[in-house]
């Protein structure tokens, strides 16, 4: 099973739809969680960080589900700018103290939006 | 803002070659990372540094080292270049220490290998 899991989709939606993303990690005890967004021939870019008790930032919202080991991102009123592919990011645990800092990324889930 | 720069943007080599991927920072980041990225296997980690000279494997070393004598600089070393290190390679950066760490990337290397 691969640590970090997403549906790969392409997705493709229409302007002003909404459209959730799930993401599915192995390790329990993984610490931190993220999304980021890579746009087409561009370096990823941080979106935005999952907390526990979930988190929103203008048309984006993140859960977070321990129990049941999934993150998710909500994005409403799509815009045609939102178009990318968006990465699942996961802090695994760190028992030796050296491995601070490594990050485990999804495959990606492509958004297509359009007018 | 933070910026770090990969020396090449395209790169052509050929099999056994010795390859050096440069990467530089300026925002004084203890981490560093080298990532590939491949269509249906995201990206990989294949090596990370927290301090100079510090370096600890990621997940698909293989074929790789590399060397951080200085803070803001990591290089990747492809010792003897082969057809399956074709790929697009990310470098990146971020401040140790801190819970919600982010990751800088540079704008990345696509490297063929023939």
């Amino acid at each position: 099973r691969k640590e970090v899991e997403q549906d790969p989709g392409p997705f493709n939606v229409p302007e002003g739809a909404t459209v959730a993303f799930n993401c599915t990690y192995s390790n329990s005890a993984s610490q931190s969680f993220f999304w980021y967004r890579q746009d087409c021939r561009k370096e990823p870019k941080l979106l935005m960080s999952v907390y526990s008790s979930g988190n929103e930032d203008g048309r984006f919202t993140a859960q977070l589900n321990r129990a049941s080991q999934y993150i998710s991102l909500l994005i409403r009123d799509s815009k045609l700018s939102d178009s990318a592919t968006y990465l699942c990011v996961v802090r695994p645990y760190n028992a030796g103290g050296t491995s601070y800092g490594k990050l485990t990324f999804g495959q990606g889930t492509i958004l297509t939006v359009h007018p | 803002d933070v910026k770090v720069t990969q020396s090449s943007r395209y790169l052509v080599k050929r099999t056994g070659e010795k390859v050096f991927l440069e990467c530089v920072q300026d925002m004084d980041h203890e981490n560093m990372f080298w990532y590939r990225q491949d269509p249906g296997l995201g990206l990989r980690l294949i090596y990370f540094s927290y301090d100079v000279k510090m370096k600890e494997k990621g997940d698909i070393p293989e074929g790789y080292s590399v060397s951080r004598e200085k803070k803001e600089r990591f290089s990747l070393i492809l010792e003897s270049a082969s057809t399956n290190q074709t790929s697009m390679y990310l470098c990146a950066s971020s401040l140790f220490g801190t819970a919600n760490e982010k990751l800088f990337f540079g704008s990345g290397t696509q490297l063929s290998v023939l």
